[in-house]
């Protein structure tokens, strides 16, 4: 069973940058049936798409945060990363990870991490 | 993007009631429009994709139905463990977007 583990620091500072990592277990990030994705949820919100990446290096970002998110994946630790740059007091939220099933027909995000809470505070 | 409205933003039902959520996209998806559920404290779990299909392991009592700007999301009888924030979510177009949610408690 596909299990998903997100893992960072849960405290940055303003403007520096976020750097968090997810770790799958009883599967591959490399298997080509799946993007993998990271979505956030400020504290008493909803939930927001980030991005999403494919074992290949495809990305697709959120177009709300685009100029400051890199997404990148290494299939030889079997993990994928997210980095948000000059971060802010909004950017606070529970970061998840989640096996993707996107494809030309639609998607949903079937498997997810426990979560991660990252506070920006000084 | 595409913005996906949910109703009521809260509901309050017996155990054993009937509950009923409905989704309105902005513009036409198809049918491709997921529900999650999520407790609190806890990530959110994908009960149906594609509109009606049940994802695998979710009881039977969770339905969906709907196509292309209108959805309902079922529970036919509330159970005390069903007691969660439902959101629906589409992923026609890129970036998949996310209703504000349905908090579900028991009255």
């Amino acid at each position: 069973q596909v299990q998903l583990q997100e893992s960072g620091p849960g405290l940055v500072k303003p403007s520096e940058t976020l750097s968090l990592t997810c770790t799958v277990s009883g599967g591959s990030v490399s298997s080509g049936s799946y993007y993998w994705s990271w979505i956030r949820q400020p504290p008493g919100k909803g939930l927001e798409w980030i991005g999403y990446i494919y074992y290949s290096g495809s990305t697709n970002y959120n177009p709300s945060l685009k100029s400051r998110v890199t997404i990148s994946v290494d299939t030889s630790k079997n993990q994928f990363s997210l980095k948000l740059s000059s971060v802010t007091a909004a950017d606070t939220a529970v970061y998840y990870c989640a096996r993707d099933r996107y494809s030309d027909f639609g998607g949903y995000m079937d498997v997810w991490g426990k979560g991660t809470t990252v506070t920006v505070s000084s | 993007d595409i913005q996906m409205t949910q109703s009521p933003s809260s509901l309050s039902a017996s155990v054993g009631d009937r509950v009923t959520i409905t989704c309105q996209a902005s513009q036409d998806i198809s049918n491709y429009l997921n529900w999650y559920q999520q407790k609190p404290g806890k990530a959110p779990k994908l009960l149906i994709y594609d509109a009606s299909n049940l994802e695998t392991g979710v009881p039977s009592r969770f339905s969906g139905s709907g196509s292309g700007t209108d959805f309902t999301f079922t529970i036919s009888s509330l159970q005390p463990e069903d007691i969660a924030t439902y959101y629906c979510q589409q992923y026609d177009n890129l970036p998949p977007t996310f209703g504000q949610g349905t908090k579900v408690e028991i009255k």
